[in-house]
């Protein structure tokens, strides 16, 4: 089962609004990703957080943890349509292990 | 270079048929992941490769799954004797992988996955 839990699992908004995911893990972490996936393919890599950090903010995307929840989430502002796609929160392997966790991801459809 | 790439893109097999998925990683990584994605559903870890060490097989699901690599390039994942809850997206990922600090906090690149159907 994965550790990740997304939510909304899905969300549909109007070009120019703001979304904003979950993520909320189980165990401890030392830092947490998100991945961006279009069309059910390759992911890619959108931005890391440490477990010492609070927010982090990369263009029009800003991350927040709090780790005493066990949750992260991410915002999208001033949406467009090509940020459609399935966003997943991943948590790096643990010691003695090199298995990412990732969430169940939420479909955001942006639109025009 | 390159970015990190899978053949074939879609396979289409019978039941109780054996597939070999194939990935090229970027040129210089030394760490190879294996995942599944299975429809709507998020990736699920089968195994990973860093360098020349054992690899972590502690997500194939059954012994009908192996994989290899050699040394720091190309992998295949071999399903034999394939069954239906088999189809799924197969993805792979490389990075730049070594010690564990760095590992924790690697940037995995994705291949764009090989889509498996088994009738």
């Amino acid at each position: 089962s994965q550790q990740g839990e997304e939510d909304p699992q899905a969300l549909s908004i109007q070009e120019g609004e703001n979304a904003t995911m979950n993520c909320s893990y189980k165990t401890s972490i030392n830092n947490l990703q998100w991945y961006r996936q279009n069309s059910g393919r390759g992911l890619v890599h959108l931005i890391l957080i440490r477990s010492n950090e609070r927010e982090k903010h990369s263009g029009r995307l800003r991350v927040t943890l709090d780790t005493s929840k066990k949750s992260s989430s991410l915002l999208i502002t001033a949406s467009r349509a090509a940020d459609t796609a399935s966003y997943f929160c991943a948590t790096p392997p643990t010691s003695g292990t090199y298995k990412y966790i990732f969430g169940t991801g939420t479909r955001l459809k942006v639109l025009a | 270079g390159a970015g990190v790439s899978q053949s074939p893109s879609n396979k289409v097999t019978e039941k109780g048929k054996d597939v070999e998925l194939r990935c090229d990683p970027i040129s210089g990584h030394t760490a190879l992941y294996w995942y599944r994605q299975r429809l709507g559903q998020g990736l699920e870890f089968l195994i990973y490769f860093q360098g020349n060490s054992a690899p972590d097989k502690s997500g194939l699901p059954s012994d009908r799954f192996s994989a290899e690599r050699t040394g720091e390039s190309v992998s295949t994942l071999t399903i034999q004797r394939t069954q239906q809850e088999d189809s799924a997206v197969y993805l792979c990922a490389s990075s730049l992988g070594g010690g564990l600090a760095d590992r924790i906090t690697d940037t995995q690149y994705f291949g764009p996955g090989t889509r498996l159907t088994v009738l």
